[in-house]
């Protein structure tokens, strides 16, 4: 299994700022991937962050909203910019289960409870 | 694309059996996965089906039928612990890195 901190754990912003969201892994991982989680609803996938290259986004995110830096093997940013009071979620940042298919298992950091007023 | 459907909320007694489904629409996937979350917690693997049938992890067992679209997550001899949210998730063959979440269950357990 993986083990993964984030930093803050919570935050309270004023709309219009940005607001940066680390995560740090135990061991070197391919894929990183940030997730978006509203109060009461499903985890909604933001990007998959590669080493190496650009992230990913699905459908509905854009780079300019959600920066992604991935640096190393170990370590991940969110950042999540100019932001409303619609931006105020859960953000959890997970990676795929070593040695075994991606989508079999996948660890999940403690999350970043984000209020935006 | 992708979307998997469950029960919103589930109430069962403690000590109890429940089953919370899960039907979907997909083009194809890998294995359906299960994932615990509490409140306040970051979600947690529970168990994956790669292959139709039931996979058995203690209290808890899965099943997966693709003739059905069909899959489901067994908890017996509930406990209070396990009031929770459960989440069904499925890696789609058009992206095998990733994985699609469903809408989740909340369980909640009464004495």
């Amino acid at each position: 299994s993986a083990v993964i901190s984030q930093k803050p754990s919570r935050d309270i912003c004023q709309r219009g700022t940005s607001l940066t969201i680390q995560c740090q892994v135990d061991s070197q991982v391919t894929m990183m991937f940030w997730y978006r989680q509203q109060p009461g609803q499903s985890l909604t996938l933001i990007a998959t962050a590669n080493q190496g290259s650009e992230a990913t986004y699905e459908s509905g995110f854009v780079i300019d909203k959600f920066p992604i830096s991935r640096p190393n093997l170990t370590f991940s940013t969110l950042t999540v910019s100019n932001m409303s009071p619609e931006d105020s979620s859960i953000y959890l940042c997970s990676v795929g289960g070593q040695g075994a298919a991606v989508g079999e298992t996948q660890y999940f950091g403690p999350g970043t409870r984000l209020l935006v007023l | 694309g992708q979307s998997l459907e469950q029960p919103s909320e589930v109430t069962a007694v403690e000590g109890a059996i429940v089953q919370i489904n899960c039907t979907y629409q997909t083009s194809g996937f890998y294995g359906l996965s299960w994932y615990q979350q509490h409140d306040g917690g970051a979600p947690t693997f529970l168990s994956y089906n790669g292959l139709d049938g039931l996979e058995e992890t203690g209290r808890f067992s899965s099943f997966l039928s693709r003739s059905d679209s069909y899959g489901y997550l067994l908890l017996q001899e509930l406990q209070m612990k396990d009031s929770a949210s459960y989440f069904c998730a499925v890696t789609p063959y058009s992206s095998a890195s990733k994985i699609i979440f469903g809408s989740g269950t909340r369980l909640s357990i009464r004495p």
